[in-house]
């Protein structure tokens, strides 16, 4: 069973901090890594994109990549509270040629004023 | 916004009723997907499309049935609705970058 794992929280920072969010996947097939953000009753908003080891920084947001361990973080400096949201990690394999995106459940953060 | 619409946008509607929700794209993307989100069970996918007429099952497709006749539209089918099918739907387009939602729907069986 292909998985992604999240700490579900709530994770609560105040505001100006860096929140920290984390996901391990299973598959080690998995090829690209996904931060998807998620307010209440909207739909899922692409953030961040990750297929490289290492970091990807793109303003507030650094995700990093470490496929030995199966790990993906996002980063979110300067928290404000309107990233307060529930953030989704995904991993993507492309095996098939349709791409089969895998996500974990969420961390629900919430940055106080 | 990758020009995906979703209609309708809330439903409810009766165990044993057959359902169809649509899914509109404006900007000629291959890719296809539906999704369904629960609590608890995060977004699961229930079928895809990787051009016309091509479509394939996901995770969760019993009692689920897809079509597209055409590119931008991809239609999402419950024959005999029931109550697990309660739920919010999610249709998703792939590009170079990754997926992108469209606003779903809620659909609620009684």
């Amino acid at each position: 069973q292909k998985e992604v794992e999240q700490n579900s929280g709530p994770l609560s920072v105040p505001e100006g901090a860096i929140a920290s969010l984390n996901c391990t996947y299973s598959d080690r097939g998995s090829q690209s890594f996904f931060w998807y953000r998620q307010y209440s009753g909207k739909s899922p908003e692409l953030i961040m994109f990750i297929y490289s080891n290492g970091d990807k920084e793109d303003g507030r947001f650094t995700a990093q990549l470490n496929k030995a361990s199966q790990y993906v973080s996002l980063l979110i400096r300067d928290s404000q509270p309107s990233d307060s949201a529930t953030y989704l990690c995904a991993a993507a394999n492309y095996g098939g040629s349709q791409g089969n995106l895998i996500f974990g459940k969420g961390t629900k953060l919430s940055v106080k004023p | 916004d990758a020009g995906i619409t979703q209609s309708p946008r809330h439903k409810v509607t009766e165990t044993g009723t057959p359902v169809t929700l649509r899914c509109h794209q404006t900007e000629n993307h291959r890719y296809m997907y539906w999704y369904r989100q629960d609590p608890g069970h995060g977004l699961r996918l229930i079928h895809y499309s990787y051009g016309v007429k091509d479509t394939d099952k996901g995770e969760v497709s019993d009692g689920y049935s897809v079509s597209r006749s055409k590119t931008e539209d991809f239609l999402l089918t419950l024959e005999s609705a029931t109550s697990s099918q309660t739920s919010v739907y999610f249709c998703a387009i792939r590009d170079d970058r990754g997926w992108y939602f469209g606003p779903g729907t809620r659909l609620t069986v009684t």
